[in-house]
């Protein structure tokens, strides 16, 4: 069973940084798109960034572009997620998520982990 | 940007009553869209792909159709493990899918 476990999150304040891991098992990582989405207290989903399985295609949100960069690690099966100049409004759960795509669209997100709590505050 | 619409935004129904739930998009999305269901301290998980296809092990209560900009998940018996918010994701635009703002559904 595929199953992907996210750490890293916790209290920054505004400004500051915070590098996010999300570490998946039971699958052959090396062949999967992966991306980041959050979720603020009591809201809903937000998609953050996308990675395709080469690392070599990017995309983020408008709203963190120029802010947070994500990369993988294939040797160690892992995802990040490096988040400069942290908001208030960047505080939720980060969710890691495995995406299924074809030629032209995003089929559905299938695997997702607990997710990590990151709070933004002075 | 593509926006997901989704009502109710929360509801409450007693036990093997039928729910809808319904999700527009902004544009036309053919039927990329799918549903999760959220439970409290939970990650989603995915109920229903492409409208229409139920995810493996997903219960059969749970259906999902429409085409082009309005869709609908429908439990056909709600049961009490089926509490939990509902959101529907178009993964049209496949680099900025978007989410609808969710709909919690509640047991009476």
């Amino acid at each position: 069973e595929v199953q992907v476990v996210e750490s890293g999150g916790g209290l920054v304040q505004p400004g500051g940084s915070l590098r996010l891991s999300c570490a998946a098992s039971g699958t052959t990582f090396i062949n999967y798109e992966m991306n980041w989405v959050r979720q603020a207290p009591g809201k809903g989903l937000e998609w953050v960034s996308y990675i395709s399985s080469s690392g070599s295609t990017i995309y983020y949100a408008d709203s963190v572009r120029g802010r947070f960069s994500i990369s993988r690690e294939d040797a160690k099966e892992s995802l990040y997620l490096q988040m400069d100049s942290l908001r208030a409004e960047d505080a939720a759960v980060y969710y890691c998520a495995r995406g299924r795509y074809n030629d032209y669209f995003l089929k559905y997100f299938d695997v997702w982990g607990r997710g990590t709590l990151v709070t933004v505050s002075s | 940007d593509i926006q997901m619409t989704q009502s109710p935004s929360s509801l409450s129904a007693s036990v093997g009553d039928r729910v809808t739930i319904t999700c527009r998009a902004s544009q036309s999305i053919s039927n990329i869209l799918n549903w999760y269901q959220q439970k409290p301290g939970e990650a989603p998980k995915l109920l229903v792909y492409t409208a229409s296809s139920l995810q493996s092990g997903v219960p059969s209560r749970f259906s999902g159709s429409g085409s082009g900009t309005d869709f609908t998940l429908t439990i056909s018996s709600l049961q009490p493990e089926d509490s939990a918010t509902y959101y529907c994701q178009q993964g049209y635009s496949a680099h900025a899918p978007t989410f609808g703002g969710g709909t919690k559904v509640e047991i009476k």
